[in-house]
């Protein structure tokens, strides 16, 4: 059964970077023709996908984050990462990394239980 | 970037039959059969429960089905059930630089 599971800081200060990694368990993560990517939600509201990255290393990104995230992949350790540069409190959220299908998700079929993280001093 | 419009909630009792709507555009709903829905029920991680407009995944319940006519998007929910009672997301690849485009939610009470 496959199995992702997020780990990084909940806490981290305003304009500085947030930076979590997911593991993933039960398969090899460059199986194709899957995508790893990051969505977070806001406690309360709705989800808003962040974005993913192949095993061969492209990755793809929404319009409303390119410019400060990055997503990096490490097939060795079946890991990927993410990195949001000079944070807000706007980016306080519950973040999920997810398996889809397509660059772009047409399906998310697997996701990790989510960790909340807080922008803060 | 705006949301889909779903509605904020919508409720049944137990046996009956729901729909939830989900609005977009004729550039991401409208364009493309890539809309899917997901189940979230508080303090979990949302789960797939349609893809493709239509299809569902291996051991989702046959009292979920999706539809679609031209810019809006359908699930319906047959047969409701205490557990049904969770939040919906319906999402749509929109072919622009983000790729991908999430409703509000619609909070489902099974009274």
């Amino acid at each position: 059964q496959l199995q992702l599971q997020e780990s990084g800081p909940g806490l981290v200060r305003p304009s500085e970077t947030l930076s979590l990694t997911c593991t993933v368990s039960g398969d090899s993560i460059s199986r194709s023709p899957y995508y790893w990517g990051w969505i977070r939600q806001p406690p309360g509201k709705g989800l808003e996908w962040i974005g993913a990255i192949y095993y061969s290393g492209s990755a793809y990104y929404s319009q409303s984050l390119r410019s400060r995230v990055t997503i990096s992949i490490d097939t060795s350790n079946n890991q990927f990462s993410l990195r949001v540069n000079s944070v807000t409190a706007a980016d306080r959220a519950i973040y999920y990394c997810v398996r889809q299908q397509g660059a772009a998700p047409r399906r998310v079929d697997y996701w990790g239980q989510g960790t909340l993280v807080t922008v803060s001093s | 970037q705006s949301a889909l419009t779903q509605p904020a909630s919508v409720s049944g009792s137990p046996g009956q039959s729901i729909t939830i709507s989900c609005t977009g555009t004729s550039r991401d709903v409208g364009a493309y059969d890539y809309v899917a829905w997901y189940q979230q029920h508080p303090g979990k991680a949302p789960n797939l429960i349609i893809y493709d407009v239509t299809n569902r995944p291996s051991g989702v319940s046959d009292r979920f089905s999706g539809s679609k006519s031209g810019n809006t998007a359908s699930l319906a929910i047959s047969g409701l059930q205490a557990e049904d009672e969770a939040d919906y997301y319906c999402s749509s690849y929109t072919g622009d630089m983000y790729f991908v485009r999430f409703g509000a939610g619609t909070t489902l009470t099974v009274l």
